[in-house]
């Protein structure tokens, strides 16, 4: 069974451009939840998805969006880039969604923003 | 919202030697879940306690849940170099929605 696969595996880009991060879930895995990791702030939750809907947001700006499709593949979307969304961005896919549910993560995005 | 704390933060033992990390919350927990990253990896998950003084084990590794499921620790016997990780703690926030990652403690093994 494939894992999650997340694409690109690296990014760079500059201050006020946009950037779309693409999540394939694990097949049969209907939720989809995306972090941001930084050595600062660790690992911090961003938005999950299950069924085509949000069902949860982080704390995050209205620049950080997302999306799912019907074959639960996920996009994450940051528009007007700051200096500090450069981080590892993690997507982690599940069979349902709800309390007790492993997460299975992908390899990241490593986004760089000059 | 919800915090938690693990500590230590850095651990650095020999090969051979034990290692204990603890994962601490103000509130009470439904569950815990830990996690292991590896340098350069993702985190992959490696178990989950929901019950008062839950002890589960792992080959070398012993998790345990407190009897007031505030507290969980990971504790790996005869620490190998293939341990070498940041192994975090995950719990739900307060609304039971969302995962809340602690900060991590990272091992390190010297051969």
């Amino acid at each position: 069974k494939a894992g999650v696969t997340q694409t690109p595996r690296y990014l760079i880009k500059t201050r006020g451009q946009q950037v779309t991060l693409s999540c394939s879930p694990i097949s049969g895995h209907r939720s989809v939840s995306w972090y941001q990791q930084t050595p600062g702030q660790g690992l911090q939750f961003l938005f999950e998805y299950f069924s085509e809907t949000q069902r949860n947001k982080g704390n995050f700006p209205g620049r950080f969006s997302g999306r799912q499709f019907s074959n639960s593949r996920s996009e994450m979307n940051v528009s007007t880039l700051e200096l500090g969304d450069s981080a590892l961005y993690l997507c982690a896919s599940s069979f349902g969604t709800g309390v007790g549910q492993p997460q299975h993560f992908g390899d990241g995005t490593r986004l760089s923003i000059l | 919202g919800q915090q938690v704390m693990q500590i230590p933060q850095y651990q650095h033992v020999q090969e051979g030697e034990d290692f204990t990390t603890y994962c601490n919350s103000s509130t009470t927990l439904s569950n815990i879940q830990w996690y292991k990253q590896r340098p350069g990896g993702h985190p992959v998950f490696l178990i989950q306690l929901v019950k008062s003084g839950e002890v589960k084990k792992q080959k070398r590794l012993t998790f345990q849940f407190g009897e007031a499921k505030k507290n969980s620790s990971l504790h790996i016997t005869a620490t190998q170099t293939t341990d070498v990780g940041t192994y975090f703690c995950a719990v739900l926030d307060n609304y039971g929605q969302n995962f809340v990652f602690g900060p991590g403690t990272r091992l390190s093994v010297l051969p």
